[in-house]
């Protein structure tokens, strides 16, 4: 009954491949996130959706395509992959952002790039 | 500027120790605020809502300064399970993007 859960939790490969990652809310929230946490700690917003609807894209590479097929689903799909792109990826939903709603977060996802 | 800045410490506090952290944003517009906490190598959680009038949950008080773009977190009685990293958080653009500080890290020690 996890609440927001993503997948893979680790993910090992080499530069240059393409992969994916998955994101699924099962709280009925009409806004998900993708945030970046590099190793310095810094989590950074990468992208938010809205009822499927891309509202922000912050000037993150082209390599970076996020996809909502519903609104209880996010994919992050990574072409081309660098090492700068080694990081923890979140996956976050929430109820209503005008409204004060807090961002539930899902346990990240390990990108080791080498 | 960055758009949320904290003091990045790490505060080192024995137990029963009160500490407050502080946070700054720079959008005006901003709506929301929120503490979150991380734990190494776990996801943020939500701590507090910040609401203008201030707010209390238990050891842990918030207050919000909107004149001054200010947010504070202040522990009481500190406990050993309070050692993590809190994170300062301000919903800006309508509320889409949820802006994190960068943590500011506290060691409590017996």
């Amino acid at each position: 009954d996890t609440a927001v859960s993503q997948t893979p939790k680790y993910l090992v490969t080499q530069m240059g491949n393409d992969k994916s990652i998955k994101c699924e809310q099962n709280l009925g929230h009409d806004t998900m996130y993708w945030y970046k946490q590099d190793s310095k700690k810094f989590l950074k917003i990468m992208f938010s959706y809205n009822n499927k609807e891309l509202i922000i894209n912050e000037t993150v590479p082209n390599r970076f395509s996020p996809k909502s097929p519903d609104k209880a689903h996010l994919n992050l799909h990574i072409n081309s992959l660098e090492l700068g792109d080694s990081a923890v990826y979140f996956c976050a939903s929430s109820q209503d952002p005008l409204t004060n709603s807090p961002l539930h977060f899902g346990n990240g996802t390990r990108l080791t790039v080498t | 500027r960055k758009e949320v800045e904290q003091d990045p410490g790490p505060f080192n506090v024995p137990e029963g120790a009160t500490v407050a952290f502080n946070c700054t944003y720079s959008n005006s517009a901003s709506q929301s605020f929120f503490w979150y906490r991380q734990d190494c190598r776990k996801e943020p959680k939500l701590l507090m809502s910040v609401y203008s009038s201030g707010n209390e949950d238990g050891r842990f008080t918030a207050q919000l300064n909107r004149a001054s773009q200010y947010i504070s977190l202040l522990i009481r009685d500190s406990k050993l399970s309070d050692s993590a990293t809190y994170l300062c958080v301000v919903n800006g653009d309508g509320g889409f993007k949820t802006i994190f500080g960068a943590g500011t890290r506290l060691f409590v020690k017996a």
